[in-house]
């Protein structure tokens, strides 16, 4: 089975500061993603990375960027964090191409103070 | 864009109950559809998928789904189910054209089953 590992499960940071969520997949997927998951609101794209060093917007960019150096890791950035960006952050990766679908980690839950 | 909207955000029934979760979503094109469950303190799992051809697809425990392409829909169904089947039912939605994969999800419906 494929696994998409999230470092960090719970994480409490103050606003202003500088945060780095990390994800590891173990399949040699070519696509990962980051996603926000909020109450009443489901799912939102953050950001996706179609390959090495290649990264796209999703539907709520601002406030984040991301780093992938190597496939299987995909880093979610938060430069200066803000109370509204406390949630559940999810990531999630796939097979590119085709009809394939996304495997999913277990999400980093962030507080900011 | 495409969007997705699920028609209850939260459902209560007895266990033996039958559920059934609508979804309906917007966009012109094929799509890939889905339905993932996430249950407590688990993580995001697929239940069923939809890319082609029947569109009466079954999953795992039990589950399945009808996509009705006239009615831009596709109903999750249950006919009877267990106090294990307490979860969050996430319908998410990929055009076909879109290579990369990237899912549309609807709000999502809270499903709790009492004994």
């Amino acid at each position: 089975d494929v696994k998409v590992t999230q470092s960090s499960r719970y994480l409490v940071k103050r606003t202003g500061e500088k945060v780095f969520l990390e994800c590891v997949q173990d399949m040699d997927h070519e696509n990962m993603f980051w996603y926000r998951q909020d109450p009443g609101l489901g799912l939102r794209l953050i950001y996706f990375s179609y390959d090495v060093k290649m990264k796209e917007k999703g539907d709520i960019p601002e406030g984040y960027s991301v780093s992938r150096e190597k496939k299987e890791r995909f880093s979610l950035i938060l430069e200066s964090a803000s109370t509204n960006q406390t949630s559940m952050y999810l990531c999630a990766s796939r097979r590119g191409g085709g009809a394939n679908v996304l495997t999913f980690g277990a999400g980093s839950r962030l507080t900011v103070l | 864009a495409q969007s997705v909207s699920q028609h209850n955000h939260h459902v209560i029934l007895s266990e033996a109950a039958s559920l059934e979760l609508g979804c309906n979503y917007s966009y012109g094109g094929t799509v890939n559809l889905f339905w993932y469950v996430q249950y407590p303190g688990q993580h995001l799992q697929l239940l069923l998928k939809y890319f082609s051809g029947d569109p009466l697809v079954k999953g795992i425990k039990g589950f399945e789904a009808e996509f009705i392409k006239s009615k831009f829909s596709f109903n999750l169904r249950k006919p009877s189910v267990q106090w294990s089947d307490t979860a969050e039912y996430f319908c998410a939605v990929n055009a076909h054209a879109d290579s990369w994969g990237k899912l549309q999800f609807g709000a999502g419906t809270q499903v709790v089953v009492t004994p």
